[in-house]
């Protein structure tokens, strides 16, 4: 199956900073990224699908000036989660997008924002 | 709107019983439905499918599709302690690859 790595797997700062979380896919080109947000004890909640070259897409309710998605080159995407508050605590996880092989999860990142 | 719903919500079985998972889906545009387990991390994957009536097998785990019927079942036979986790099921849309998840399932398996 496809190698997704993230980058931290857990992060932990003061309010009002920022995070940059990245995902990496490791042995195949992911021309799209999909993010995923996950609360404790709730089914995961897509954030916001990337696109290599292109603007992200962003699902209803998301706030796109404050989690900032670049997708810069086919292996790397990454989550900015910009002035960061105790409500953006989180499990953040990446799937990337690859024709058929679009079934496998990057490994997560744990943020708690103090 | 699209929905993907799961049965039971939760479940607490003795080690060895059979369970069965429960998924029922309204997604236009279906491609293929996938189940996952999760446990303190990210989900794993376990099986993707997308035709009707086949039966995908695991070792102890098997799942299948009523693409007629909108849903598919996960049976867990012999459970064993690690099986404990939350079971996901996800519907992917054809065109954009995008997942809808349902709630999970809580397989509790006691010793």
């Amino acid at each position: 199956g496809a190698v997704v790595s993230q980058h931290p797997s857990w992060v932990i700062c003061k309010s009002g900073t920022s995070v940059k979380i990245e995902c990496r896919s490791l042995d195949f080109q992911a021309t799209t990224m999909f993010w995923y947000r996950q609360f404790p004890k709730q089914s995961l909640m897509l954030m916001a699908t990337s696109n290599e070259g292109s603007k992200a897409t962003y699902e209803q309710g998301v706030e796109k000036d404050k989690f900032l998605i670049n997708h810069a080159s086919l292996t790397l995407s990454t989550l900015t989660v910009t002035s960061a508050h105790p409500e953006d605590s989180s499990f953040y996880i990446c799937r990337p997008g690859q024709g058929r092989e679009t079934q496998y999860f990057g490994p997560g990142t744990r943020l708690l924002v103090l | 709107e699209d929905k993907v719903v799961q049965s039971p919500l939760s479940l607490v079985v003795h080690e060895g019983d059979t369970v069965t998972l429960n998924c029922s889906y309204e997604v236009t545009n279906f491609r293929s439905l996938l189940w996952y387990k999760q446990e303190k991390k990210a989900p794993t994957f376990l099986f993707m499918l997308t035709s009707s009536g086949i039966e995908k097998k695991s070792g102890r785990l098997s799942s299948i599709l009523d693409k007629k019927e909108l849903f598919s079942i996960l049976n867990i036979t012999a459970t064993q302690t690690g099986d404990s986790a939350v079971y996901l099921c996800a519907v992917e849309q054809g065109g954009s690859e995008k997942l809808v998840f349902g709630k999970g399932t809580k397989l509790t398996v006691n010793p």
